[in-house]
């Protein structure tokens, strides 16, 4: 089955500063990597997704990059603001699978 | 629209006990899902549900049962607690397959088996 491993487990920036969070996954036939936030004692919710149709994408601060050859995407947070503080998860699935494998989570503090 | 609404928030358990975590979501979404988030291992899927009469197991089904005999309702079943089953249970439901746009989680269901 699909295996996805997410790097870091925690981040600790400065506010203003960017962030990155990386994923890999194992299922090369992987065609949609969404990620979701989830703040403290919330639930999580999805702020970005991605299909393997596409190398990029933005959306205001964050962008996620896609690179199907070495099969690991990314999560990128610039001019961090402490709100971005939370655990945020990657995760992955194919066509016909009828479930999402996430990562493990990156828990990011931002310092005010 | 109220979502996805799952109960209890918190429960306790004894080991061998069993309960049933509630899931009803209002939005016609067919498809329907449980995990259930441990420190450092992310969201694990226990049970998945693709229509009213279908259930499939997850990566961690062993210990839970589930039905799905509406639309709307997909209920988490704890047959004999056990220590282990101690963790954050989140409800999620998705229009389509779960390749095909966002899931909308429930706001989680803590349990503690004492």
């Amino acid at each position: 089955g699909e295996n996805v491993e997410q790097h870091p487990s925690t981040l600790s920036v400065q506010e203003g500063d960017s962030a990155v969070i990386k994923c890999t996954y194992s299922d090369s036939a992987s065609n949609y990597f969404p990620w979701y936030k989830q703040e403290l004692g919330k639930r999580p919710q999805l702020i970005i997704d991605i299909r393997s149709n596409v190398g990029e994408k933005k959306d205001q601060r964050i962008a996620v990059t896609l690179n199907k050859t070495a099969k690991h995407f990314s999560l990128h947070i610039t001019e961090t603001q402490p709100e971005d503080s939370a655990v945020y998860f990657c995760a992955a699935s194919r066509p016909g699978r009828r479930a999402l494998t996430f990562g493990s989570g990156t828990r990011l503090q931002v310092q005010p | 629209n109220a979502g996805v609404t799952q109960t209890p928030k918190f429960q306790v358990l004894k080991t061998g006990q069993s309960m049933t975590l509630q899931c009803a979501q209002d939005m016609n979404h067919e498809y329907m899902s449980w995990y259930r988030q441990d420190p450092g291992m992310g969201l694990r899927l226990i049970h998945y549900s693709v229509g009213a009469g279908i259930t499939d197991q997850g990566e961690v089904p062993n210990g839970y049962n589930v039905s799905r005999s509406t639309t709307e309702d997909f209920p988490l079943r704890l047959l004999s607690a056990a220590p282990s089953q101690t963790s954050v249970y989140f409800c999620a439901s998705s229009s389509g397959a779960p390749n095909t746009g966002e899931l909308f989680f429930g706001e989680g269901s803590r349990l503690t088996v004492l």
